[in-house]
């Protein structure tokens, strides 16, 4: 079945530590997105790809990092400057962007925690 | 800046009641407007996706409708059932540009007791 896979389902940070979550999608899409929820709040976008070798940052990118080396692939990095790193992480996909009658599609989440 | 509110923040109701969830935004100028459910500790399913041209979508016993000129999307959930319980979300997408980013609410938690 097409998804996107997003692993760890849990993972700790120890202080000055980076932690990098993967997200793996087989939808052939050409978009990819991470988002950030914190409890009763909506989610807020970190960073975003519409194509490989592409990202652009979203309303919460300092303190993170991306790639776009693969279609399939769109890891995110919590680097040791993001100070508030507990959260919900979520990835989402979407055919190309401009296909705005495509809704996204997104994993089940990692849950990050500080040790 | 697009600004998406919510209400109510949470909703009980008995099993079998018709319901409707409100959501407004600040902005007129979009592409769309999306629908979501969020169960317990998961990502999110697409429910309902109406284009900024549409007035309405239908898919079973949910029917979103949108008033772009007012800022406003309702989503009506016909005969609800316990398994309809989860937190509601709904998004819209800016037009304009080239980033088509989706601005969320912080959604509706629903409850339906049986």
């Amino acid at each position: 079945d097409g998804g996107i896979t997003q692993s760890p389902k849990y993972l700790f940070r120890k202080e000055g530590q980076n932690v990098t979550l993967s997200c793996e999608q087989n939808l052939n899409h050409d978009a990819m997105y991470w988002y950030r929820q914190d409890p009763g709040q909506g989610l807020r976008l970190i960073y975003y790809s519409q194509i490989v070798n592409d990202f652009q940052k979203g309303d919460i990118a300092e303190g993170y990092s991306v790639s776009r080396e693969k279609k399939e692939s769109f890891p995110l990095t919590v680097t040791s400057a993001q100070k508030n790193p507990t959260a919900f992480y979520l990835c989402a996909s979407s055919m190309a962007g401009q296909r705005t009658n495509q809704p996204q599609h997104f994993g089940d989440g990692t849950r990050l925690s500080i040790l | 800046k697009q600004e998406v509110t919510q209400i109510p923040a949470a909703l009980s109701v008995p099993e079998g009641e018709n319901l409707v969830l409100n959501c407004s935004f600040t902005d007129s100028a979009i592409y769309n407007l999306q629908w979501f459910r969020q169960d317990p500790g998961k990502g999110l399913t697409s429910l309902l996706l109406i284009q900024s041209s549409q007035r309405e979508q239908t898919s079973g016993r949910l029917n979103a409708s949108l008033d772009k000129s007012s800022g406003r999307s309702t989503l009506y959930i016909a005969a609800s059932q316990p398994g309809d319980s989860a937190t509601y979300l709904c998004a819209v997408m800016r037009s304009g540009g080239s980033n088509y980013k989706l601005t969320f609410g912080k959604g509706t938690l629903l409850t339906v007791n049986p």
